[in-house]
């Protein structure tokens, strides 16, 4: 069975200052990995994927995540945190090598940016 | 593009009754939903996974009788919760996956709220 963990409830960045959101995961052979963004009673937004290839996918609104195979991990990156950036973070898995499509969620970091 | 609703956006009913939740992919076609559950300050919890034209695959722990999915065309799927009681109340979220591009991620609606009394 697959599993994500995302060890911080809460990350807390100035305006401006770069940011990173932690995630990892545990999937039998290789994963499909994905952020997502929830706003407060608002469905999931996607923000980025990882399905092959360069390990540094470029996501929506500035994000970036770097894949590392070796300490399975798949951390959420910006350069640069926009008060508006303050939201619910998801990362999830699923495996690439079986029929079964549905994700397996973190328990979700909550970013908080200040102005 | 990619764009997935879901109807109604909040809704509070008396317990005992059913209450229905559409879930629409509007510009594509969905050959895969997936129904979640969030429980408040929670993560996603999967409830069932259903495919176009067949019988929805529910997680272990989760009553099909309870939770009816139909999935009867390629761009809706529906969830009613039957004889609905107060620990019934719940953010209900549904997502679509397609073909080709759209085959590897899956697309959230914006979530139905469920209040029951």
């Amino acid at each position: 069975a697959q599993s994500v963990a995302q060890p911080e409830d809460q990350v807390n960045v100035a305006e401006g200052n770069p940011l990173t959101v932690k995630c990892t995961y545990s999937v039998s052979g290789n994963p499909y990995l994905f952020w997502y963004v929830q706003y407060p009673n608002r469905g999931l937004q996607f923000l980025l994927k990882y399905i092959t290839g360069d390990n540094l996918v470029k996501g929506s609104y500035g994000f970036e995540a770097e894949f590392n195979k070796s300490q399975t991990s798949f951390h959420l990156k910006k350069p640069s945190a926009l008060v508006s950036d303050s939201a619910l973070y998801f990362c999830a898995v699923r495996p690439m090598d079986t029929g079964r499509r549905a994700l397996t969620f973190g328990s979700g970091t909550r970013l908080q940016v200040q102005p | 593009g990619a764009v997935v609703s879901q109807h109604p956006s909040r809704v509070i009913c008396k317990s005992g009754t059913s209450v229905k939740i559409e879930c629409r992919s509007l510009d594509f076609q969905a050959t895969t939903m997936f129904w979640y559950r969030q429980f408040p300050k929670q993560s996603l919890m999967l409830m069932a996974t259903s495919n176009e034209g067949s019988k929805a695959t529910y997680e272990q722990g989760v009553e099909k009788d309870k939770f009816l999915i139909n999935h009867a065309s390629l761009t809706l799927s529906t969830l009613t919760v039957t004889s609905a009681h107060p620990e019934d109340s719940s953010f209900y979220i549904c997502s679509a996956s397609g073909t080709g591009r759209r085959a590897d991620t899956q697309y959230f609606g914006p979530g139905t709220r469920l209040t029951v009394l």
